[in-house]
């Protein structure tokens, strides 16, 4: 799986919206990039994903550029409960033996009031 | 909203026993997975499980770790003979199904769903 590099934090203001950044310059044309997120202690908790369109769903969108080489994940009115480690984690899809999530360090969100 | 669960939510343990870590994967999922996390440190994967069998390991699941799923509803995770380096949040997965076939949006199929976790702790 292609690695990512991500900014080790952020801050953001309460209502403003969040920008998280994600580059994986050396994807490849098959694999996905999938967002996942990690309130303190608790297990990791799947956002959204993408191929190349940009997607939207009720949690976030996610915007990737036209060459796939980097991506970017959007909470549109970020509140207290956002603040997490955000993972950007780029995947290819599954068979033989790719089944797994490879996290890496993350970006720490944190929300401000 | 369905969800994984797991028991214990803390298990404390003498090095050299063995330990049981039980999950409840979400009903409808096929695929089913642990991961865990040392203090500090990222989430590592450890095994991915379908139909019965251990479809993917890592390095980290050596002989000293097995998986099982006993019944229709349960997922385990057994460490032999636990080391002080097995301390570490233990998380149980699942998804419906392992590919990345689809896009994005609503689609439910692919994405794993973790557990709250299991801390494990060796003396």
């Amino acid at each position: 799986d292609a690695k990512t590099t991500q900014p080790p934090s952020m801050d953001c203001a309460e209502g403003r919206a969040a920008n998280l950044p994600c580059n994986h310059s050396t994807i490849s044309g098959n694999e996905y990039v999938y967002w996942y997120r990690q309130i303190h202690s608790q297990g990791p908790q799947y956002i959204i994903h993408g191929l190349k369109n940009n997607e939207t769903n009720e949690m976030a969108s996610l915007i990737i550029t036209e060459d796939r080489k980097s991506s970017t994940l959007i909470l549109p009115h970020a509140t207290l409960r956002d603040t997490a480690v955000y993972y950007c984690i780029v995947r290819a899809p599954m068979g033989g033996s790719n089944y797994k999530l490879t996290f890496g360090k993350g970006t720490l969100l944190t929300v401000n009031p | 909203e369905p969800e994984v669960t797991q028991t214990p939510s803390h298990q404390v343990t003498q090095m050299g026993q063995e330990v049981i870590l039980r999950c409840v994967p979400i009903s409808n999922h096929l695929y089913f997975y642990w991961y865990r996390q040392i203090l500090g440190q990222k989430v590592e994967f450890l095994v991915s499980f379908y139909n019965n069998e251990i479809s993917e390991k890592s390095e980290i699941f050596d002989d000293q770790f097995s998986v099982e799923r006993p019944d229709g509803s349960n997922f385990t995770l057994k460490i032999r003979s636990t080391k002080l380096e097995d301390s570490a949040m233990y998380f149980c997965a699942s998804s419906k199904r392992g590919g990345g076939r689809t896009s994005g949006g609503s689609s439910s199929y692919n994405e794993q769903f973790f557990g709250p976790g299991t801390r494990l702790t060796v003396l």
